[in-house]
């Protein structure tokens, strides 16, 4: 079945410091591809996405591109700030099925 | 106005006990879902439903139940809970299963 596996955390980075975090995917097709960023005691919330190969999804200077030949899809940042500490969940979804997620990475971010 | 609304968000019981969590969307949604998030973070859908389908990920005991009254609301009912139930229950919605999705603040539910 379909999965993704991205790096196991915790990250912790000094702040201004460049953040990748891992991420590749498992399944059949073409799925669309997706981080979505958990808050301390919030829900999840989409952070970017990218809907076929080469796309390169990015949002509050967050980007990740869709690499199809390695079945890829990895979060970077600059330059983090300790507002984005926070789990960060790689995702596909592909035909009718709900999302899949990764395992989550939790980033620390200190001063 | 909160797009996907869930309720209680705190949720402490005895094992054994029948609870209800309930799920509300105010943005048209056709697809509801409901994943358990695990202490290790882990997110693991249960349940999706629109107004034509329920999918069940076959790995949930039949202890747990969506109730859809509506379309816009999707409640998870669980019997005799036990404690290996404990986590955070998030209820979700998008308008299409292949697009965004919306998720509620969660629901944690503690069984002792």
């Amino acid at each position: 079945g379909d999965s993704v596996t991205q790096m196991e955390g915790p990250v912790t980075l000094s702040e201004e410091a460049f953040l990748t975090i891992n991420c590749t995917y498992t399944a059949t097709g073409y799925p669309s591809l997706f981080w979505y960023v958990q808050y301390p005691g919030e829900g999840l919330q989409l952070l970017l996405k990218a809907t076929k190969a080469d796309d390169k999804g990015s949002n509050k200077g967050f980007e990740a591109t869709y690499r199809k030949e390695t079945t890829s899809f990895h979060l970077e940042k600059g330059s983090v700030q300790v507002s984005d500490s926070a789990v960060y969940f790689c995702a596909l979804a592909r035909g009718n099925t709900p999302l899949v997620f990764g395992k989550g990475t939790r980033l620390s971010v200190i001063a | 106005d909160t797009a996907v609304s869930q309720t209680p968000k705190y949720l402490v019981t005895q094992m054994g006990n029948d609870k209800s969590i309930k799920c509300e969307q105010n943005l048209g949604h056709d697809t509801m879902y409901w994943y358990k998030q695990d202490s290790k973070k882990f997110l693991k859908i249960m349940f999706s439903y629109n107004n034509k389908e329920l999918i069940i990920n076959e790995t949930v005991p039949n202890r747990f139940s969506p109730k859809s009254p509506d379309k816009a609301h999707l409640n998870l009912h669980i019997n005799s809970l036990e404690l290996g139930d404990s986590a955070v229950y998030f209820c979700a919605s998008s308008q299409e299963t292949n697009g965004k999705a919306f998720f509620g603040q969660g629901t944690r539910l503690t069984v002792v």
